[in-house]
């Protein structure tokens, strides 16, 4: 069964400093993709980066990009200067590429302080 | 561009009410998708469709209903309401496949008292 894991329940970073938000996944599938998800305090869900299984590179969205090491299932997402209002729950994602459903991890709440 | 349109934002039933949660999108998505939020908890998909006329079971379908007659609109039912289904609700909706990510609306809010 396909499965997303999000083992840091809590994350602080200062502002301007860059922090790292682990996923790792399991799937038999070979074709999938796996996302990351924002969601402030206000709840939306606001998506940020994306990542296909048979991408060469790593993805990048301004100051978010995706560490991608597909060997070891995993697909960190990383933030380089922090703001605060990075301050939010983050979520990773998988889809599964016949139906387009995402399961999701159980999130990593990160705090920037000044 | 309105996207994913979620009514109400903020419900209170009592046990045993039901309801409709009404979700309606405009970018022509083939796909839509309902999911609960618990408190401190990832999202779990309910009910999907992959067009008008189809739809099929998530991971937790237990206690609801769904219908998709038209490609906007998917509306979720809520039958005999019960505490367990106090939960933050989203719809989501995509394109088939590809790199387009899922458009979430912003959210209902239902409390079961």
């Amino acid at each position: 069964a396909q499965k997303i894991t999000q083992t840091q329940p809590g994350m602080f970073v200062q502002e301007k400093e860059a922090v790292t938000l682990d996923c790792t996944y399991d799937t038999s599938d070979p074709s999938y993709g796996l996302f990351w998800y924002k969601q402030p305090s206000s709840g939306e869900m606001i998506f940020l980066i994306y990542q296909g299984s048979y991408d060469q590179q790593n993805a990048t969205e301004g100051r978010y990009s995706l560490n991608f090491q597909k060997a070891r299932k995993s697909a960190n997402l990383v933030i380089s200067a922090s703001q605060l209002g990075d301050s939010a729950m983050y979520f990773c994602a998988m889809r599964e590429q016949a139906t387009d459903k995402l399961i999701f991890g159980t999130g990593t709440r990160l705090q920037v302080f000044p | 561009n309105a996207g994913v349109t979620q009514t109400p934002k903020f419900r209170i039933l009592k046990i045993g009410q039901s309801m409709t949660l009404q979700c309606t999108q405009d970018m022509n998505h083939n796909y839509m998708y309902w999911y609960r939020q618990d408190p401190g908890m990832g999202l779990k998909l309910i009910y999907y469709s992959v067009g008008a006329g189809i739809t099929d079971k998530g991971e937790v379908p237990n206690g609801y209903n769904v219908s998709r007659s038209t490609t906007e609109d998917f509306p979720l039912r809520l039958e005999l309401a019960a505490p367990s289904q106090t939960s933050v609700y989203f719809c989501a909706s995509s394109s088939p496949a590809g790199v387009q990510p899922q458009h979430f609306g912003d959210g209902t809010r239902l409390s079961i008292l």
